[in-house]
Parts: structure tokens; sequence; C-alpha cells
């Protein structure tokens, strides 16, 4: 049963176009949610975070949008950059438990 | 800045032969963890620990073991590999548990034939 669940499982935009990627929980007690994205090669690393208590959170060109009555959330890449082309894992945690993964989206840009 | 050492990063082995992933941090994290990676399913947590000689089960420790020697080194052992362990695994440290992040490794790819 996965808990935590991302689609779409790929995407594909234009360079310079918003990238959406969406997310969706089950468990109410979840209230801090990473994403981390990671490059082909390379382990997942933190890209930005969000605590339940907030709506949004933004970070240079990323933005989280949280609903928490609805339980999902959505990162935002605007002006996206073929240097953004990665996979991007959404996940969650209760508070003092351990963080639960998505199954990730793969971003491409295309220049 | 945060490092996670993993090796080998490629490794073939044959059905029912022995395995063992290493990973060394150098952070002074207290948490380590070992995932995998399979497409479909994300990263899915097979064990941890919060410190040396601390072993605690993840979400799909069925067919591994693992022991924390020291705060820095933290192994992966799979004594009787099966196809079904064909995966990327990943190792990764984190100073606490709640709320901290996580700091992976470059990864290990395993091939069970």
């Amino acid at each position: 049963q996965q808990q935590v669940r991302q689609s779409p499982q790929s995407l594909t935009v234009w360079e310079g176009e918003t990238a959406i990627l969406n997310c969706s929980y089950e468990n109410s007690a979840f209230d801090y949610f990473p994403w981390y994205q990671q490059f082909p090669g390379e382990g997942p690393a933190l890209l930005i975070a969000i605590r339940s208590v907030s709506d949004k959170k933004e970070d240079g060109g990323f933005t989280i949008f949280f609903n928490k009555r609805e339980k999902n959330l959505s990162l935002h890449i605007k002006d996206s950059q073929p240097g953004d082309s990665a996979t991007y894992f959404c996940a969650a945690r209760p508070g003092g438990y351990k963080l639960t993964f998505g199954t990730g989206t793969s971003l491409l840009v295309d220049p | 800045e945060a490092a996670v050492t993993q090796s080998p990063r490629n490794k073939v082995t044959v059905t029912g032969g022995n395995v063992t992933l290493s990973c060394r941090q150098t952070n002074s994290h207290n948490y380590m963890y070992w995932y995998r990676q399979d497409t479909g399913h994300g990263l899915r947590l097979i064990h941890y620990s919060y410190g040396a000689g601390n072993l605690q089960i993840g979400d799909v420790p069925d067919g591994y073991k693992a022991t924390r020697t020291t705060q820095e080194d933290f192994f992966l052992l799979l004594e009787l590999a099966s196809p079904s362990q064909t995966s990327l695994y990943f190792c990764a440290s984190s100073g606490g548990f709640s709320g901290n992040t996580l700091y992976f490794g470059e990864g290990s790819r395993l091939i069970v034939v």
C-alpha cells in the first residue's frame, strides 16, 4: 500500500514553462513533507520542505503548495531549465517517525 | 559538507551468493539508513540505526541483515541473494530522526543473476 502517491510518473515541459508535480497522502498524522531531487547517477538530495502548519513554501524558483484538508501538495518549478531535469521524490513523515517516500516523478525539460 | 560514501558502486552476484554493501559517513551523524530504489516503488527503507551497535527494522527488511559497527560505518548484508534483490541501494545519514535532512550516498547497483 503506497501511503504517498505522486503524479504524473513522468513529465516533459519546454524550457521556461512551469512544471507542476503532484503528491497526495493518506495518513493524517503526516506533518513534514520534504521534496528530494535526484540526478542520474547520484543519490537524492533535499530540495525544499514544508511543515503542515504552512500552506506555501518558496525557495528560489521552487514553490510547494500544501492543502491539508485535501491531503495533497504540489511542487511548482517556475521557469524550468534543462538543468532541472531530474527525478523528484515527495516524502512525508509523522512527527518523530520515519520518512515515507513516493514513487517519484521524472521531469524532462526540453530546450 | 556532508559526505556519505558507498562501496562497491556496482556488484554482480549469483543467486544464493553472499554480498556486503558498505557505507561510511563523515558527518558525525547519529542516524544511518539503507534504502532500495526500484522503478514504481520509489525509495523503501530496509534498515536503520541510531548509533553503533543499534539496529532498527525498516519497511522491507526480509532477506537483509545490517550491522552498525561504529558511528561512521553501516553495512548491509545479503546472505542468500535472490534475483528479487536486484536493485539500486542507497545509504543515507542524518543528524536526528524527526525533521532532519537525509544525506545520501551515490548508490550501489546490485545485480543478482
